[in-house]
């Protein structure tokens, strides 16, 4: 069974970076798509990239690029979500998801990382 | 890039009765087409995809159905347990998108 568990909450000032982790188990880390989905509060679901590791390449949603990083390191099986220059928007849930290879759609979802951007 | 509209935004409904979900996209999408069940401070949970594949443990009272550019998702016989908000998802192609998302809550 496929297990995603993510970093804890984050409070973050304006300007400054996050960067959340999502540790994986039970599937096949280097060929699986890791993705990241960000909710803000009371708002719908918004895809912001994903990766797979083998690949080495990540892809990103156009609202993001420029501020974005998502990275994998496969002998951890985690992959990582880097989000920079952050403002209160930004305030939000955001979840790890896998999807086998490239069938991009996720099975498997892990529990949430809430970060609050506040001065 | 692709747009999901999804209709209604929420619905009200009783315990047993049967609703439908509709899913519109801006183009034709095949059947690449996800849905997920969310509920109040939790991931999200795939209940179909490719427009009208079951995923392993979901009830059968789910069902998906269309394809190109006009989709549904189908609950018959409501239960407690799935009073939620439900979101449609392309996979057609990068960058993937969510719909608008329904909340369904008890009449």
């Amino acid at each position: 069974q496929v297990q995603l568990v993510q970093s804890g909450a984050a409070v973050k000032k304006p300007g400054s970076s996050v960067k959340v982790s999502c540790k994986t188990s039970g599937g096949s880390f280097n060929s699986d798509s890791l993705n990241w989905v960000r909710q803000a509060p009371n708002q719908g679901l918004e895809w912001m990239g994903g990766i797979i590791p083998i690949l080495g390449k990540a892809n990103y949603a156009q609202n993001f690029q420029g501020r974005v990083t998502i990275s994998a390191d496969d002998s951890t099986a985690t992959a990582y979500l880097e989000l920079s220059s952050l403002r209160s928007e930004d305030t939000a849930m955001y979840f790890c998801a896998r999807s086998v290879r490239l069938s991009h759609y996720f099975d498997s979802w892990g529990q949430g990382t809430h970060v609050t951007v506040s001065s | 890039d692709i747009q999901l509209t999804q209709s209604p935004p929420s619905l009200s409904a009783s315990v047993g009765d049967r609703v439908t979900i509709t899913c519109r996209a801006s183009q034709s999408i095949s059947r690449f087409l996800s849905w997920y069940q969310q509920k109040p401070g939790k991931a999200p949970k795939l209940l179909i995809y490719d427009a009208s594949s079951l995923q392993s443990g979901v009830p059968s009272r789910f069902s998906g159905g269309g394809s190109g550019s006009d989709f549904t998702l189908s609950i018959s016989g409501l239960q407690p347990d799935d009073f939620a908000t439900y979101y449609c998802q392309h996979t057609y192609s990068i960058p993937l998108a969510f719909g608008g998302g329904t909340k369904l809550d008890i009449k």
